[in-house]
């Protein structure tokens, strides 16, 4: 049961720009908690993207971001590739469920 | 170079116990904690628990009540996960991760990630 609210899916042409929001409350992003990306692409284990809300880990290519405003947060990917295509999870902390580490449902990202 | 290295696939029957190890490598061990994340088919992530490998503490999801055991074995740079009385909803990837961690403070994510190892239960 997420916590954190995301698109199930999402599509974009080779080039361009997407958004992936992820969607908080008060106990987690609202609660001033970090928020990070991971990409998972098929068969393969998730991959930290962004971390601390808008800091990429080194080897991630400018292309991915992240920002944090109120309850929620949001990826963005310029430049489309192929290779993008794939499942992306946001994850926060949350002080008032049963597991404090929480995922978003995650969105499936298609390139056409 | 960070590397989680896990255990390979089991199958259980229900009732049943699972152990899933994760072998570190390319880092001191005991500077960085251990996280569990699982995955049902098709479905999304789902944190367990962790282990501060350096004192051995570990708090696990409130989900898992006393089904859940992590310890480590420092000498080996590896951490267990036991999973017990194992139903067919346990049927998951599941993944070790290591607690981000720069200059000591954690950001309360996960870097790097083991390659998973799935379980399945069934009769």
């Amino acid at each position: 049961q997420s916590v954190l609210t995301q698109p199930p899916s999402l599509s974009g042409a080779p080039g361009q720009r997407v958004t992936i929001s992820c969607t908080g409350s008060s106990s987690n992003i609202g609660a001033g908690y970090d928020v990070h990306w991971f990409q998972q692409l098929p068969g393969t284990a998730p991959k930290l993207l962004i971390y601390g809300s808008r800091r990429r880990p080194s080897g991630v290519p400018d292309r991915f971001s992240g920002s944090k405003s109120d309850t929620s947060a949001s990826l963005a990917i310029t430049g489309l590739q192929a290779d993008d295509e794939g499942d992306y999870y946001c994850q926060s902390y949350d002080n008032s469920v049963s597991a404090p580490y929480v995922f978003g449902t995650g969105t499936k990202l298609t390139v056409l | 170079q960070v590397h989680l290295v896990q255990s390979g696939a089991e199958v259980k029957r229900p009732g049943a116990s699972v152990r899933v190890s994760c072998k570190a490598s390319g880092y001191t061990f005991t500077n960085f904690p251990i996280h569990w994340v699982r995955q049902a088919p098709g479905q999304g992530l789902e944190w367990m628990g962790w282990i501060n490998v350096g004192d051995g503490n570990t708090k696990s999801s409130q989900i898992f009540q006393d089904r859940l055991t992590i310890t480590t074995d420092t000498s080996a740079a590896t951490v267990y996960m036991e999973l017990t009385s194992l139903r067919s909803e346990d049927t998951s990837i599941y993944y070790c991760a290591r607690d981000l961690r720069v200059g000591g403070y954690s950001y309360g994510t996960f870097d790097s990630w083991g390659q998973g190892a799935l379980v399945i239960v069934s009769s």
